[in-house]
């Protein structure tokens, strides 16, 4: 049971590429997002699914577009990376409401735009 | 959405018992207190969650009082590895999707 995968796992890119992280989660979960997080900063939301068909903004979507390909995939896209994206990205499924609620969160992608 | 309040840094020694306090004066009735914990070049994992009262797991303990404003993490007689980046989040979850924030956490030094 692998969880959440993530790939890469590294990433360098020159200002003005593109490139897609992928997420996988292999738990049937129904929620999806992707965060960032800065060097000593906490996590910031960028997109999440609800669910398979939806997406949603979250507080720092600027620059970024996502895709719920299926249940178990979510994707995120910069079309035109800039030297601020520079940044750890993280996937996280979600399960459960409430009480049971709890995020799984896959290893990260580390990504430096030069 | 609640925002919640943590010291930035903590410091303590193996053996010893840390609390870190978070403060959540916003908290809406349908929101519970969820803890996680992340090592260096790792995403953050579950470690607690509670409505009210006392929730202990095998992990560490939460306390919660009456009013539900702060809540308090508990790890027990930590060690070296329990240095980490300690979050406390609030949040219902609800069915639209659970934009919970992670603020920047606690960092807890444990030494030798």
């Amino acid at each position: 049971n692998a969880g959440v995968t993530q790939t890469p796992k590294f990433q360098v890119l020159k200002t003005g590429q593109s490139m897609t992280l992928q997420c996988a989660q292999d738990m049937n979960h129904n929620s999806m997002y992707w965060y960032r997080q800065d060097p000593g900063m906490g996590l910031r939301l960028i997109y999440y699914s609800a669910s398979e068909g939806t997406t949603d903004k979250g507080e720092v979507p600027n620059g970024y577009n996502v895709s719920r390909l299926n249940k178990r995939e979510f994707s995120l896209r910069l079309e035109s990376a800039a030297p601020s994206q520079t940044s750890v990205y993280f996937c996280a499924s979600w399960i459960g409401t409430g009480e049971s609620a709890e995020a799984f969160f896959g290893q990260g992608t580390r990504l430096t735009v030069v | 959405l609640a925002k919640t309040t943590q010291p930035i840094s903590m410091d303590s020694y193996e053996g010893q018992e840390v609390n870190i306090t978070c403060s959540h004066n916003n908290i809406a009735t349908n929101d519970y207190i969820t803890w996680y914990q992340q090592f260096p070049s790792q995403g953050p994992r579950f470690i607690i969650q509670g409505y009210k009262t006392k929730v202990t797991n095998e992990v560490a303990s939460l306390f919660i009082p009456a009013d539900r404003k702060s809540s308090t993490l508990s790890l027990p007689r930590v060690s070296l590895s329990d240095t980490a980046v300690y979050y406390c989040l609030v949040g219902d979850g609800g069915t639209g999707g659970f934009k919970t924030i992670f603020g920047a956490g606690t960092r807890l030094f444990v030494k030798a």
